[in-house]
This record gives structure tokens, C-alpha cells and sequence, in this order.
């Protein structure tokens, strides 16, 4: 169903810096802006990027976004335990009268 | 504060109809900009969007699902009603509402949007 591509996993160890992709086509990334959202264990998920680059008050600056082209970067810099979660990239899609598309996730641990 | 939260049945038959209610405070569904939107997560698996509907009335639904999905407004009531017909068990999943927030520029224009503050969820199970 997601037609936004991440890897599966991701990890790091505590300090280091972690890079998430999402790859995406011209109906979706390329037209539209990227956000990112965090799930921790056992929880509902949480808007942690919007606009490709933008934090919402409260996240740390240690997350980071960017997008080119066609695809988007979540970077999670000195990494910490706590950032163990999953992590989904989303967009709109302009095809099909609209949709809003997410990533098939990226699972991070921390070593 | 915005909260979302979710209710609805946790068990439905294959072939019934599920009818969930997502309440929420903290802000008015008939301010320009506004939006609810519902998401859903099968055990284990991806994120995945359902519906959105707008202040104006506007609604945007998945295509896959646009046949079995109806999504409605009580601004009185600070509720939305998602309808999902034909329940099948592969339909087993958390059930999110979120609300929609729109972002604008200095010139006062809409830029962006997100779904900025997330409901608990809801799980349902479809199964016989």
C-alpha cells in the first residue's frame, strides 16, 4: 500500500549520528513538502518534522529533515535511548484526487 | 490543549459495519484550516490514511477504500464519525484520529499541513 520506500531498520549507538531515507516519486515528495512522524513503543505516533526541515516546539534540534527531489532524510544526531522507536515519512500525493501517503517505516535501535 | 480520543466498538463481525466517534477539545472544527483526519495500524505493520474532512465539509478519502469509508462532522459536538462497511478481518487494526494543522507563511498564506496532535487509538478486531 505505501508507496513512500524506507528501510526497515536503522541503528546506532548511543551518541552516533543515524540517517533514515524516504524515497518517493513525482506525485508525491516532488510535488509536496515531507513530514515526519516518531511511534514510540506502544504509543500513538508523533508529528516530529513538518515542511522537510521544520520542528514543532518541544522536539530536540538533534532531529533533523531535508528533501531532494524525489526523496526526504530524517538525521538523528547524538543519539540517545530514548530514540528507540519507529519512524514514518509522509506526504500528500497529487494522484488519485488526493491522498496523503506514509512510509513503510524505519525501526531504529540503539546499540 | 488539543486532545483526540477514539471510541468505538473493539470486536466486529466479518461483513458489519464499524461506526467509530473520534471527540476532541481544544479547538473548533469550523475554524478556517482545521481538520480531522483518520489513520489506521494492522498489528505490526505501516501507518496507514483513511480519511481527512475539512472545516468547510471538504473530504478526501483513500482511493483503496473511498467505497466502504464515510467520514462526518458535529461541530456542535466536537465529533467525527468515520463508517467503515464490509469489515473483513485483514481490516484488524489501531485506529487513530489526528488533528490537521495548517501552517502558513508571512504573507498569511497556507503552506504546509501536518497531523500535529494524535488520539490514543483504538483497536479493533474483526473476526467471527
Amino acid at each position: 500500500q505505501s508507496v513512500l520506500t524506507q528501510p526497515p531498520s536503522a541503528s546506532g549507538t548511543p551518541g552516533q549520528r543515524v540517517t533514515i531515507s524516504c524515497s518517493g516519486s513525482s506525485s508525491n515528495i516532488g510535488s509536496n513538502t515531507v513530514n515526519w512522524y516518531q511511534q514510540l513503543p506502544g504509543t500513538a505516533p508523533k508529528l516530529l518534522i513538518y515542511s522537510n526541515n521544520q520542528r514543532p516546539s518541544g522536539v530536540p534540534d538533534r532531529f533533523s529533515g531535508s528533501k531532494s527531489g524525489t526523496s526526504a532524510s530524517l538525521a538523528i544526531s547524538g543519539l540517545q535511548s530514548e530514540d528507540e522507536a519507529d519512524y514514518y515519512c509522509a506526504a500528500w500525493d497529487d494522484s488519485l484526487n488526493g491522498l496523503y501517503v506514509f512510509g513503510t517505516g524505519t525501526k531504529v535501535t540503539v546499540l | 490543549q488539543i486532545t483526540l480520543k477514539e471510541s468505538g466498538p473493539t470486536l466486529v463481525k466479518p461483513t458489519q459495519t464499524l461506526t467509530l466517534t473520534c471527540t476532541f477539545s481544544g479547538f473548533s472544527l469550523s475554524t478556517s484550516g482545521v481538520g480531522v483526519g483518520w489513520i489506521r495500524q494492522p498489528p505490526g505493520k505501516a501507518l496507514e490514511w483513511l480519511a481527512l474532512i475539512y472545516w468547510d465539509d471538504d473530504k478526501r478519502y483513500s482511493p483503496s477504500l473511498k467505497s466502504r469509508l464515510t467520514i462526518t462532522k458535529d461541530t456542535s459536538k466536537n465529533q467525527v464519525v468515520l463508517t467503515m462497511t464490509n469489515m473483513d478481518p485483514v481490516d484488524t487494526a489501531t485506529y487513530y484520529c489526528a488533528h490537521r494543522h495548517v501552517y502558513y507563511d508571512s504573507s498569511g498564506y497556507s503552506t504546509d499541513d501536518a497531523f500535529d496532535i494524535w488520539g490514543q487509538g483504538t483497536m479493533v478486531t474483526v473476526s467471527s
